[in-house]
């Protein structure tokens, strides 16, 4: 069973479009993530909820909304994309926030997202 | 901004050598953990330390954090093929966001 899934994999759409991509975890985890890597592969937090409510926003366009149904699953909408949106999109999750040892942030396999 | 700089960016050896990539900063982190990724996944937790000075061993790979906690270091004793990879390290401050650093491109020739 995989811990963290997310649908789809991959993404080719055109520019202006709206596309989301879902996320689900099967750990009881309270924590949840959403990370971009660029294509140095750079990785940068946008979002964290932890059970449903919202913690971290990082300087991300308003484009970008996620929404969390609920603490195991925590999907993300793009409206009107744009050429710079095209990277890997991360969802993750772990037992509850911060950063410390024994709190492993177990990472999805990603969603290639390319935007033409 | 916190930013972890990564060094080298791209590192490619022969299998059986040994080699060693760090992790450096300006800033003070809590705790410190390093990931590898591979080519269409997402980062795997490797290790993470939390004491300055702290030397950690994973089999083949030794991991220590500095004294400041400013800096870390990741030694492979005779790579493998198996440890090709991305190798991410992040710095954590308590209940605040993991920043990751710049990464470090490591391909093991057979």
């Amino acid at each position: 069973d995989t811990a963290v899934s997310q649908t789809p994999k991959y993404l080719v759409t055109q520019m202006g479009n709206d596309k989301s991509i879902k996320c689900e975890q099967n750990l009881g985890h309270d924590t949840m993530y959403w990370y971009k890597q660029d294509s140095k592969k750079f990785l940068k937090i946008m979002f964290s909820y932890n059970n449903k409510e919202l913690i971290i926003n990082e300087t991300v366009p308003n484009r970008f909304s996620p929404k969390s149904p609920d603490k195991a699953h925590l999907n993300l909408h793009i409206n009107s994309l744009e050429l710079g949106d095209s990277a890997v999109y991360f969802c993750a999750s772990s037992r509850r926030q911060g950063t410390g040892s024994g709190n492993t942030i177990y990472f999805g396999e990603g969603s290639w997202l390319t935007v033409v | 901004t916190q930013l972890l700089e990564q060094s080298p960016q791209f590192l490619s050896i022969q299998e059986g050598e040994n080699l060693t990539v760090y992790c450096n900063s300006s800033s003070v982190f809590s705790s410190l953990q390093w990931y590898r990724q591979e080519p269409g996944e997402g980062p795997v937790l490797l290790v993470t330390v939390v004491t300055g000075g702290e030397v950690k061993k994973l089999k083949r790979l030794t991991f220590q954090f500095g004294d400041a906690r400013k800096d870390s270091s990741l030694h492979i004793t005779a790579a493998q093929t198996g440890d090709t990879g991305l190798y991410l390290c992040a710095g954590g401050h308590g209940n605040e966001k993991l920043t990751f650093g710049t990464g470090t491109r490591l391909t093991i020739i057979p």
